[in-house]
C-alpha cells in the first residue's frame, strides 16, 4: 500500500524564492496534516485540514506560507518569499476520520528536506 | 495548554540492554498519549498509544509504555534493545480541548552499542 508521499525529497533554494512542497495523502484518508521539524523548535503542526477544509492554521508562522488542499488526494504547502530561517524538514501527514475526534492513527511521509540560502 | 517534556536529549545503551525513555507530560484532564519512532531520513511511525482504559499499553518492534497519572508519566520501555532500534524517539501529548491530534516533544535519541 502506498503511504503518504510526498515531493521533492529534498530541495535548495535562493532566498526570496517562491517554495512549493507537495503531498499525496493515503487514499481514503480525511485528515490531512503539514508538521515542520527544526533543531530549534522541533515539530510543529502547521495546519490541519479536514476533508478538504483548513481547520486550525494557527500554527502557520506567517503570511509567507499557506496551504492549500484542492482535492482529497493532493495539499501543497508554499513559502513566497523564502527565507533562510525557514529551512527544515517539512512533513506530510494523514488518517482516516476526523483527527481531532477519531483518535485514528497518524501516517506521517518521509518528509521534504528545505534549505533556503 | 498541554506540553510535552521529554528530559534526555540522548540515551545510550548496549545491544540487549533494557531500555527505559522519560516522558512527562502537563494537562489538566485525562490525556490523549503517544509515542512515536523516527529512524534517520524516516517520517515519523506510531508505537503506542494511550486514550483510556489499562495504564500499561503494548506497542510495535517489543515496545510498551505505562502511564502514571501521579507522576504525570507515559514512559516507554522495552526489555532487549537491538540494534536496529536506534533512533529519535518523540512523545506527544493530544491537544487541549480534547483533541486527538499530538503535539510533539523535543525528542530522545536512542544511540544503541554493539
Amino acid at each position: 500500500d502506498a503511504g503518504v508521499i510526498q515531493s521533492p525529497r529534498h530541495e535548495v533554494t535562493e532566498m526570496g524564492q517562491e517554495v512549493t512542497l507537495r503531498c499525496k495523502p493515503i487514499s481514503g484518508h480525511n485528515s490531512l496534516f503539514w508538521y515542520r521539524q527544526t533543531m530549534m523548535r522541533g515539530l510543529e503542526l502547521l495546519i490541519y485540514f479536514n476533508n478538504n477544509v483548513p481547520i486550525d492554521d494557527s500554527g502557520m508562522p506567517e503570511d509567507r506560507f499557506s496551504a492549500k488542499m484542492p482535492n482529497a488526494s493532493f495539499s501543497t504547502l508554499k513559502i513566497q518569499p523564502s527565507e533562510p530561517r525557514d529551512s527544515a524538514v517539512y512533513f506530510c501527514a494523514s488518517s482516516s476520520g476526523d483527527a481531532s475526534i477519531s483518535g485514528n492513527t497518524i501516517y506521517f511521509g518521509e518528509g521534504s528536506w528545505l534549505t533556503v540560502v | 495548554a498541554q506540553s510535552v517534556t521529554q528530559p534526555d536529549i540522548h540515551i545510550t545503551v548496549s545491544e540487549g540492554a533494557s531500555l527505559e525513555l522519560r516522558c512527562n507530560y502537563s494537562y489538566g484532564a485525562t490525556p490523549y498519549l503517544f509515542w512515536y519512532v523516527q529512524s534517520p531520513g524516516q517520517g515519523l511511525q506510531l508505537l503506542l498509544k494511550y486514550f483510556s482504559g489499562d495504564t500499561l499499553v503494548q506497542g510495535i518492534k517489543g515496545f510498551e509504555a505505562e502511564f502514571k497519572r501521579s507522576q504525570s508519566s507515559f514512559n516507554l520501555r522495552k526489555p532487549s534493545v537491538h540494534w536496529s532500534d536506534a533512533a529519535e524517539y518523540f512523545c506527544a501529548v493530544g491537544a487541549s480541548g480534547g483533541s486527538y491530534i499530538p503535539t510533539f516533544g523535543r525528542g530522545t535519541s536512542l544511540i544503541v552499542h554493539p
